[in-house]
């Protein structure tokens, strides 16, 4: 398996525009996670699901996030509309049973998105 | 306030000396505690794991220690290498809970 799958690796937009970020997980891991990585608050989890089916997005910040996972092999993170503070490096994870000794989360290697 | 405390919150050092990274927790029920690595660009890559049962974990030229009674983790890294240069994060899984908590992580320049 090519390990979780990340596209774009960039992203460069202008406040006001709608950003979608995909993620495509490692084949058979039923937990997927997007996560948000900045220098000031490190990495904060914003919303994760189990098969396909959002369980907590309590960490998105604001309505103007949404994610989707219309099946398990594919997720998109959507920011409409984009604020120059949502400029940071979004990561998708994905792993078996999360938070067990003998699974790991594994991370694509993320979008860095810069909002001008 | 942050769950899981990590220090310093940088280092420098020079390439064929040690160093050891702290991390200071406070997640309770615990279930296991992991570093990972993460190179500039890329995504966290786990090095190490350890239950509230384990003391130390070695891979390779990374050992990882765990004191549960005073939730404390360390991270030593044994005769560095330039490719050590790296963010190190500590993170701990709370029991019966899918969220991970992220310590702010460890930056290690290693200089020729």
């Amino acid at each position: 398996d090519a390990g979780v799958i990340q596209s774009p690796r960039h992203e460069v937009t202008e406040m006001g525009q709608e950003v979608t970020l995909r993620c495509k997980p490692i084949s058979g891991h039923d937990y997927l996670f997007w996560y948000r990585q900045t220098m000031m608050r490190g990495l904060e989890l914003l919303i994760y699901f189990n098969n396909n089916v959002p369980i907590d997005d309590s960490g998105m910040p604001e309505d103007r996030f949404s994610a989707k996972m219309p099946n398990a092999s594919f997720s998109t993170l959507k920011i409409q509309p984009s604020e120059p503070r949502d400029s940071a490096v979004y990561f998708c994870a994905s792993s078996l049973v999360p938070g067990t000794m003998n699974t790991e989360a594994f991370f694509g290697q993320g979008t860095r998105l810069t909002v001008v | 306030k942050n769950q899981v405390e990590q220090s310093p919150q940088s280092l420098i050092i020079l390439e064929g000396k040690n160093c050891t990274l702290q991390c200071n927790y406070t997640v309770s029920p615990f279930s296991n505690l992991r570093w990972y690595k993460q190179d500039t660009g890329r995504g966290p890559v786990s090095l190490t794991i350890m239950t509230f049962s384990e003391n130390t974990k070695s891979n390779g030229r990374y050992t990882a220690t765990l004191d549960a009674d005073t939730k404390q983790s360390s991270l030593h890294i044994t005769a560095s290498q330039l490719s050590d240069s790296a963010s190190y994060i500590c993170v701990v899984s709370p029991r019966g809970d899918y969220k991970l908590s992220f310590g702010a992580g460890t930056t290690v320049t290693v200089r020729a």
